[in-house]
């Protein structure tokens, strides 16, 4: 199975503040169809997961702009340009390329 | 609206059995994949099941094989998971999402495996 690795699984952040999450894959998520399927969520207490970036970059509708997904191959990053308070949660990256479908172990943020 | 709505809370014994549903409406329900995810106390998600639209293909974690069943009801807009065999670490709250990109969640149902 491919192992999503994501650092920090704790993120303290000032609000205002930018913070990013790094999300590694143990291998290659170009799928043969060319697309890569590597997708973020945001869980809020209490909530259910909510899909904010799909295929790497592609911001889901409603999310704000300051959410920004980036990377190739086995490498992504989450970017929040600027911390609010409502971003408080766990965020998980998710492979979609290979069978079965893998999770990071989630990042915990929340505000200093 | 696009809605999808699982079944209520449950308290099992270990080695039982449970159904869980999900019924979905606002889309056409026999276009998607859909899949089962859950979240164990503590811990993050994991992805449990995926079916097909047609129900052709299903596809499981190994924790889970042979096990639990994933099904579909495209006349009902339902989707199923039938889990045998419970343990103790199946509990977990339960979601049903639609595509293979997860773009949306229900609420979640509690599952509660214990004596």
């Amino acid at each position: 199975d491919v192992v999503m690795t994501q650092s920090p699984l704790s993120l303290p952040v000032t609000l205002g503040q930018p913070a990013s999450i790094s999300c590694r894959s143990s291998q290659s998520l170009v799928h043969s169809d060319g697309n890569t399927y590597l997708h973020w969520f945001q869980q809020r207490p209490g909530q259910s997961p909510r899909r904010l970036i799909y295929r790497v970059s592609n911001r889901d509708s409603g999310v704000p702009d300051r959410f920004s997904g980036s990377g190739s191959g086995t490498d992504f990053t989450l970017k929040i340009s600027r911390v609010e308070a409502e971003d408080v949660g766990v965020y998980y990256c998710i492979q979609g390329t290979h069978w079965p479908y893998t999770f990071g172990q989630g990042t915990k943020l929340d505000i200093k | 609206e696009v809605q999808l709505v699982e079944s209520g809370e449950t308290l099992v014994q270990p080695g039982g059995s449970l159904r869980l549903s999900c019924a979905a409406s606002g889309f056409t329900f026999s276009n998607y994949w859909m899949s089962w995810v859950r979240r164990a106390p503590g811990k993050g998600l994991e992805w449990v099941a995926n079916i097909k639209p047609d129900g052709s293909e299903k596809y499981y974690v190994d924790s889970v094989k042979g096990r639990f069943t994933i099904s579909r009801d495209n006349a009902k807009n339902s989707l199923y998971l039938q889990m045998n065999s419970l343990r103790a670490e199946d509990t977990a709250v339960y979601y049903c999402a639609r595509g293979m990109s997860l773009a949306v969640w229900g609420k979640g149902t509690t599952v509660t495996v214990s004596s």
